[in-house]
C-alpha cells in the first residue's frame, strides 16, 4: 500500500514570498490533515478535511494560510506571504474516517523562511 | 480547548531498562489517547492507543495506562533497545458521534537508549 506522499521535501524562501505544498493521501482515505511541527514541539493541527469539506480550521492563520482539497483527494497548502515564524515541518496525514482511526503521516515538507 | 503536557522532555536509559513517559490532559471529556513515535528525520507513526473505557493496554514491550480521575496517561517501554531511540508524542482528543475531534499533541519526549 502506498503511503502519504508530499512534495516538495524541502523549501527555502525569503520572508514575504509565497510557497505551496502538495499532499496525496492514501487511496480511499476520506480524512486529510495538515499539521505544522515547529522544531522541538509536537504537531499542531492547521486544517482537517473530510472528503472535500473543511471540518476544522480553527488554528489556521487565515490571513496568510489557505488550503484546499477540491476533488476530495489531493490537497494543497499555501502560505502567502511567509513570515520567519512559519519555518517548520508541514506534515500531511490521512485516515480512513474519523481521528480515532490511525492517522498515517507523510514525510513532511521542511520549510525555512529567511 | 484541550491542553496536553508531557514529561520528561528528554529521557536517557540503559539498554534493557524500562522507560516511562507521562502526559496530563486538561479536558475531562477527552476519550482517545494515541502515542506516536518519530525517529530522526522521519514521519510520526502510531505505536499504541487507548480509549477511555479501558485502563491499560499492552502490545509486546509497550504498554499504556490511563487514569481518568487524575487526567493522566503514561507510556511504558520495557526491555528497551537502541531502536527505541526516538521522540515520542502523546495526544488527546474528545470524540463524539457528531464531531470529528482534533488531536492535541504533547511537546514530545526525546528517548535515548544507550547500549
Amino acid at each position: 500500500e502506498a503511503g502519504v506522499a508530499q512534495s516538495p521535501r524541502y523549501k527555502i524562501i525569503e520572508k514575504r514570498q509565497s510557497v505551496a505544498f502538495w499532499c496525496n493521501p492514501i487511496s480511499g482515505h476520506a480524512t486529510l490533515y495538515w499539521y505544522q511541527q515547529i522544531l522541538g514541539q509536537g504537531p499542531k493541527l492547521l486544517i482537517q478535511f473530510q472528503n472535500n469539506g473543511v471540518v476544522d480550521d480553527s488554528q489556521l492563520p487565515k490571513d496568510r494560510f489557505s488550503a484546499e482539497r477540491l476533488k476530495g483527494v489531493d490537497s494543497t497548502l499555501k502560505i502567502q506571504p511567509a513570515k520567519l515564524e512559519d519555518s517548520a515541518v508541514y506534515l500531511c496525514a490521512s485516515s480512513l474516517g474519523s481521528v480515532q482511526e490511525t492517522q498515517y503521516f507523510g514525510p513532511g515538507t521542511r520549510l525555512l523562511v529567511l | 480547548g484541550e491542553n496536553v503536557e508531557q514529561h520528561p522532555s528528554t529521557l536517557s536509559v540503559q539498554e534493557g531498562d524500562s522507560a516511562v513517559i507521562k502526559c496530563t490532559y486538561s479536558d475531562s471529556a477527552s476519550n482517545y489517547f494515541p502515542w506516536y513515535k518519530q525517529e530522526l528525520g522521519k514521519r510520526p507513526q502510531l505505536i499504541i492507543d487507548i480509549r477511555s473505557n479501558v485502563g491499560e493496554k499492552k502490545d509486546q514491550r509497550i504498554a499504556v495506562t490511563l487514569n481518568k480521575t487524575a487526567k493522566h496517561f503514561s507510556l511504558h517501554i520495557t526491555e528497551t533497545q537502541p531502536e527505541d531511540s526516538a521522540v515520542y508524542f502523546c495526544a488527546a482528543v474528545q470524540m463524539t458521534t457528531d464531531s470529528w475531534g482534533k488531536l492535541q499533541f504533547g511537546a514530545g519526549t526525546q528517548v535515548v537508549v544507550t547500549p
